[in-house]
């Protein structure tokens, strides 16, 4: 299996600009999660999926921040408009939720955004 | 809400020393509890978990104890090599959920 896939892993861009982050899960995985990385708030997680619906999106910073998971093997972030402090590194995850207590949470490499 | 608290880093420690990685947590009734680590420019790893109270988890050498009494699971490893060098997270998800709750982080250097 490749793994969760995220593209693209690096993206430049400038303030005011939209920026789009997608993200396939593992196949047969029906959870999805992201996530936001920064030095000074550590890892947060920002909304997750269960079968392609948005279960929780209260770590959502604000309404510049939307995501959506139109099938089970995509999702996208966007960013619209785009500020400096939205630079992070923006993981995503997936995981398959079935009758046990705990399914692990395997994650992609994460993309690099930087906002100028 | 439910939080979770790593020993600040870095941690710097020559190679085959003993690791201790301090993590507590606060949260409702039974959560599992897990260190997820994060090799360079990669995402992050499940290391090991526990689901339960007492229950010890290992992998790798790394093992972590779930100390209901202590409210914590500390991360240890007796002989730690160059190749352990890495971000290390303290991570919970409350009883049933499907949330991750991850401490700061944790940056470990081995020297050789």
């Amino acid at each position: 299996d490749a793994g969760v896939i995220q593209s693209p892993r690096h993206e430049v861009t400038e303030m005011g600009q939209e920026v789009t982050l997608r993200c396939k899960p593992i196949s047969g995985h029906n959870s999805l999660f992201w996530y936001r990385q920064t030095m000074m708030r550590g890892l947060e997680l920002l909304i997750y999926f269960n079968n392609n619906v948005p279960i929780d999106d209260s770590g959502m910073p604000e309404d510049r921040f939307s995501a959506k998971m139109p099938n089970a093997s995509f999702s996208t972030l966007k960013i619209q408009p785009s500020e400096p402090r939205d630079s992070a590194v923006y993981f995503c995850a997936s995981s398959y939720r079935g009758g046990a207590t705990y399914n692990e949470q395997f994650f992609g490499p994460g993309t690099r955004l930087t906002v100028l | 809400g439910d939080s979770v608290t790593q020993m600040e880093g870095p941690v710097t420690l020559s190679e085959e020393a003993f690791l201790t990685i301090n993590c507590t947590y606060t949260a409702t009734g039974y959560p599992s509890l897990f260190w997820y680590v994060q090799y360079p420019g990669e995402g992050l790893q499940l290391l090991l978990k526990a689901t339960k109270a007492d229950d010890k988890g290992s992998n790798k050498g790394f093992e972590a104890t779930y100390r209901k009494e202590t409210t914590s699971f500390h991360l240890e490893k007796g002989s730690v090599q160059v190749s352990d060098s890495a971000v290390y997270f303290c991570a919970l998800s409350a009883q049933g959920a499907q949330k991750l709750v991850f401490g700061q982080g944790t940056r470990l250097t081995i020297n050789p």
